[in-house]
C-alpha cells in the first residue's frame, strides 16, 4: 500500500483569490501523476497528466507542477469563481497501480 | 458521445448475494479499470484490464472477480455481498494504462445489507 497525501483537506476561499494545493508522493517508482475534479453528483474529470519532473501545465485559470525528485505537485488556480468549487483530486501512477488521495475540497465563496 | 456507462446506478443486495455492476465505453480504449470510493478513503483500484482477454488485480481485489472479452465491456462481479462490500463503485477507461487521462463512469452505490 503506498501513501499519497493532499493538503489541505478542505479550503474556503473568497471569490477572485488565487489559491494552491499540494499532492505529495513517494519518489520512487514514478510514472504519471494525474490531477482531477470531482463536482458534487458527477464523475471526476481529469485537469492534467504529468509524466515528466518539472511539468508545468495550464488550463485556463488553473497550472499544476511536478517535482518527482522531491516527490510532490502544486495546483493553482488563479482568480478563484464560484464555478470551481468542487474536490481536486491526485492519482500516483506507478506503472501497474494508481492510488489516488483523499482529495481537496474547494468551496469559493460569492 | 456515452462515453462511459455504468448500471445500475443504485443496487441493494443481501449478504451472500451475487451481482454483476456493467461498464461499457465507447472511446476504443484498450484500459478499463474498476475502483471503489469509501468514506475519508481515495478512490482504490479494485481491478483492471490492458486489453480484451487481459486482467490484473489492483489494491484491493478480493470478493471481486473480473473479465473482459471485448473491447467495449469491463463487468466487475460479486460472487457472495458482504457488508464490507458497501461502497461507491467507479469504472474508467483510458487510451493507456497511466499516461493518458481516464474517464470515469456515473458510478455505482451499492448498499449490502
Amino acid at each position: 500500500i503506498l501513501n499519497v497525501e493532499q493538503s489541505p483537506q478542505s479550503l474556503h476561499v473568497q471569490e477572485g483569490d488565487s489559491t494552491n494545493f499540494t499532492c505529495s508522493f513517494p519518489s520512487s517508482n514514478f510514472y504519471a501523476l494525474h490531477w482531477y475534479r470531482w463536482e458534487t453528483a458527477k464523475s471526476p474529470e481529469a485537469l492534467f497528466v504529468m509524466t515528466l519532473n518539472g511539468d508545468e501545465k495550464k488550463k485556463g485559470r488553473i497550472s499544476a507542477t511536478l517535482n518527482t525528485k522531491e516527490g510532490y505537485s502544486y495546483l493553482y488556480i488563479k482568480g478563484s469563481q464560484p464555478e470551481d468549487s468542487a474536490t481536486y483530486l491526485c492519482a500516483f501512477h506507478t506503472g501497474n497501480q494508481f492510488y489516488f488521495g483523499t482529495g481537496t475540497s474547494l468551496t469559493v465563496i460569492p | 458521445n456515452a462515453g462511459v456507462t455504468q448500471t445500475p446506478k443504485f443496487q441493494v443486495l443481501k449478504t451472500g448475494q451475487s451481482m454483476t455492476l456493467q461498464c461499457a465505453q465507447d472511446m476504443n480504449h484498450e484500459y478499463m479499470s474498476w475502483y471503489r470510493q469509501d468514506p475519508g478513503m481515495g478512490l482504490r483500484l479494485i481491478h483492471y484490464s490492458v486489453g480484451a482477454g487481459i486482467t490484473d488485480q489492483g489494491e484491493v481485489p478480493n470478493g471481486y472477480n473480473v473479465s473482459r472479452s471485448t473491447t467495449e465491456d469491463f463487468p466487475l462481479r460479486l460472487l457472495s455481498a458482504a457488508p464490507s462490500q458497501t461502497s461507491v463503485y467507479f469504472c474508467a477507461s483510458s487510451r493507456t494504462w497511466g499516461q493518458a487521462e481516464a474517464f470515469f463512469g456515473q458510478g455505482t452505490r451499492l448498499t449490502v445489507v
